[in-house]
């Protein structure tokens, strides 16, 4: 148990459904991400929020929609989505991301929802 | 922009031998450096970092990695390997210029395989 909880671990989905991924974290941490990782392929940095506030989207599709409604929680709505979008959707968090030295950039992961598009 | 280079897509060792993984980055400057592990099904798991000062960094589970600012790399060693080391490894590059240094850009991973 790493403090990163995410939810649910599977889901299957088709291309005209509509479902939301959960992230949930109770490490204190003002920062939270959704990284993609697809095979094959370096972690894929989807979104940063900062103290609730948006802080980086990485060019992301917008059949992905993410939700900070606080600091603990994170969401990742997903819409329309396309078979390549199947992937492990991995959710982090981080103390505070515009710290520098020894505790910038710890991300401490979730075990991942793994989403497969049908 | 920053970049990693794992060059071992997958390597296998026997159980009791020594390993090491190499991680190759590109940043214009002393970057923060990480190496993370993935087990199956499982998210990423931090094995240790560096950040400044002794270029020898000690990790968990008995793991380390040296910086060598000439080469531009940061390799993961461990002088016996267990069976519970076969995972997925993954280097990772941090920006410390500050404001956006929450930005990690990870390697491709190496899988390592460990035989009995």
């Amino acid at each position: 148990e790493t403090g990163v909880t995410q939810t649910p671990r599977h889901l299957v989905m088709g291309m005209t459904n509509k479902k939301s991924l959960k992230c949930e974290q109770h490490l204190g941490h003002n920062a939270m991400y959704w990284y993609k990782q697809s095979a094959k392929k370096p972690l894929e940095l989807m979104f940063v929020y900062n103290f609730k506030e948006q802080t980086e989207n990485n060019s992301v599709p917008s059949r992905f929609s993410p939700e900070c409604p606080n600091s603990s929680h994170l969401f990742l709505h997903l819409h329309t989505l396309q078979p390549e979008d199947s992937a492990l959707y991995l959710c982090a968090s981080s103390q505070d991301p515009g710290q520098v030295g020894p505790g910038a950039n710890v991300l401490t992961f979730g075990a991942g929802s793994r989403l497969t598009v049908l | 922009a920053q970049s990693v280079t794992q060059p071992d897509i997958h390597i296998t060792v026997s159980e009791g031998a020594s390993l090491e993984l190499r991680c190759n980055y590109s940043y214009g400057a002393t970057p923060y450096l990480f190496w993370y592990v993935q087990s199956p099904g499982q998210g990423l798991q931090l094995l240790l970092k560096y950040f400044s000062g002794d270029t020898l960094v000690q990790g968990i589970k008995g793991f380390e990695a040296e910086f060598k600012r000439s080469q531009s790399s940061f390799n993961l060693r461990k002088p016996s390997v267990h069976w519970s080391d076969a995972a997925e490894y993954f280097c990772a590059v941090g920006d410390n210029s500050g404001g956006s240094n929450y930005k990690l850009t990870f390697g491709k991973g190496t899988l390592l395989t460990v035989n009995p």
